[in-house]
């Protein structure tokens, strides 16, 4: 069964600051892996995706990397902001996605606080 | 506005009472999910829906019971809840193919008494 891990839980830093959210799977048979985002009493919003095949997505000040073999993805967060202070979601899909269609597994989420 | 729209935003209701979850997508997708988002607890799938036809049912006890009318909608009915059943339910859609990432909605906070 596939377990989804994310650390640290809770991270705070001052604006400005680089930051690396961390997270690990223990099936390395993934279809492909997301990062969220959820603002408290929201739903959530996709950041990035990355597929089985490739090794980074970036968008604008965020990056993401996927080490298959190792189970580990990171989120690379740039020059932060206070707007970017939100619970941070890592969620695979497990199988060869055919099978698994849609079934997203998630982590319990890093909560991110940056203060001006 | 992320196209998935759920109502209500909140519901109490005692065990004993019968309510439905209803979501609504203007994405035009194919595919459908309830997610349960309990505290201290990873999200977690519930239902998935392809064009209509369920196809994911994650051990979900049969007091909920989901209802894909048309690829738009998705309700779920409740009935004979239980205390731990109190979460945010979470619904969201994504177009065909499970390689696409999915839109959810701001979910419904349901507590039961």
């Amino acid at each position: 069964k596939q377990e989804v891990t994310q650390i640290p839980a809770a991270l705070s830093v001052p604006e400005g600051e680089n930051l690396v959210l961390n997270c690990s799977f223990t099936d390395s048979a993934i279809y492909n892996l997301q990062w969220f985002r959820q603002d408290p009493g929201k739903g959530l919003t996709s950041l990035l995706l990355i597929q089985s095949s490739q090794r980074e997505q970036t968008s604008g000040r965020l990056n993401a990397s996927l080490d298959k073999s190792s189970g580990r993805s990171t989120l690379y967060i740039a020059a932060s902001q206070p707007g970017d202070s939100a619970t941070y979601l890592c969620a695979v899909i497990s199988g060869a996605g055919g099978t698994s269609y849609g079934k997203l597994t998630f982590g319990q989420g890093t909560i991110l606080t940056v203060h001006p | 506005e992320t196209g998935v729209t759920q109502t209500p935003r909140h519901l109490v209701m005692g065990m004993t009472n019968k309510k439905s979850l209803k979501c609504e997508q203007h994405l035009g997708h194919n595919a459908m999910y309830w997610y349960k988002q309990s505290a201290k607890k990873p999200l977690e799938l519930m239902f998935v829906y392809n064009f209509k036809e369920q196809t994911e049912n994650n051990s979900v006890p049969s007091r909920f019971s989901p209802e894909c009318p048309n690829s738009s909608h998705l309700f779920l009915h409740l009935h004979t809840l239980q205390p731990e059943d109190s979460a945010l339910y979470l619904c969201a859609s994504s177009p065909a193919g499970g390689d696409q990432p999915q839109h959810f909605g701001d979910g419904t906070r349901l507590s039961i008494l």
